[in-house]
């Protein structure tokens, strides 16, 4: 079956660091683009980023940029996500998604729709 | 950066009922659009990509169309099972790629 497997949920204090992981089974995992996607309570879905595991190439969202860093490790299959120091804006679920390669790319990033999701990390932030 | 827009915000349905949600780009985007169903607690599912292409054991009630700046979502006869949130994404060349801001379909 393929699937996205991520870590669990995190609680954690203003200005603390934070990587969350998503591990990815029963595909080739370094050939597909894993992207980050964030939904804070109640509301809709924002790109963070996307990544390439067999390279480690990323492209973020301008919104995001400077404020996580996306990695990946080809040789266990994860990828992640991380903060350096969490505000409470960064309060929401995020979910990992592999990018479905449709066979187009652009300026070196595939063209495709989030085609398998993790089941998301809840990351609360809060004094 | 392009925009999606989804109207209607929400829409209220019964079972049955034939079901249409637009979406709306700010700027061409060819068929680079997907639409996504998610459920309380739920992470989203693709349902539709390129515009049209139903992803695999998506029901055949659900059909996409569109090309450009304006897209729709079908549902023939909605279900019980298809009372849920839906999400129209862009995902061309121009990045970040951006996801309308939702359409919730509640049971009438």
């Amino acid at each position: 079956e393929v699937q996205l497997v991520q870590s669990g949920a995190e609680v954690k204090k203003p200005g603390e660091s934070l990587k969350i992981s998503c591990k990815g089974s029963g595909y080739s995992f370094p050939d597909s683009w894993i992207g980050w996607v964030r939904q804070m309570p109640g509301k809709g879905l924002q790109l963070v980023g996307i990544i390439s595991p067999s390279d480690s190439g990323t492209r973020y969202n301008p919104s995001f940029q400077g404020q996580v860093t996306i990695s990946a490790d080809k040789s266990i299959n994860t990828a992640y996500l991380q903060w350096s120091s969490l505000k409470a804006s960064d309060t929401a679920m995020y979910y990992c998604a592999r990018v479905d390669d449709s066979g187009y790319h652009y300026g070196g990033f595939p063209l495709g729709a989030f085609d398998i999701w993790g089941q998301g990390t809840m990351v609360t932030v809060s004094s | 950066d392009i925009q999606m827009t989804q109207s209607p915000s929400t829409l209220s349905a019964s079972v049955g009922d034939r079901v249409t949600i637009t979406c709306r780009a700010s700027q061409g985007i060819s068929r680079w659009l997907a639409w996504y169903q998610q459920k309380p607690g739920k992470a989203p599912k693709l349902l539709i990509y390129k515009a049209s292409s139903l992803e695999s054991g998506v029901p055949s009630r659900f059909s996409g169309s569109g090309s450009g700046t304006e897209f729709t979502l079908t549902i023939s006869s909605l279900q019980p099972d298809d009372f849920a949130t839906y999400y129209c994404q862009q995902y061309n060349s121009d990045f970040p790629w951006r996801f309308g801001q939702g359409t919730k379909v509640e049971i009438k």
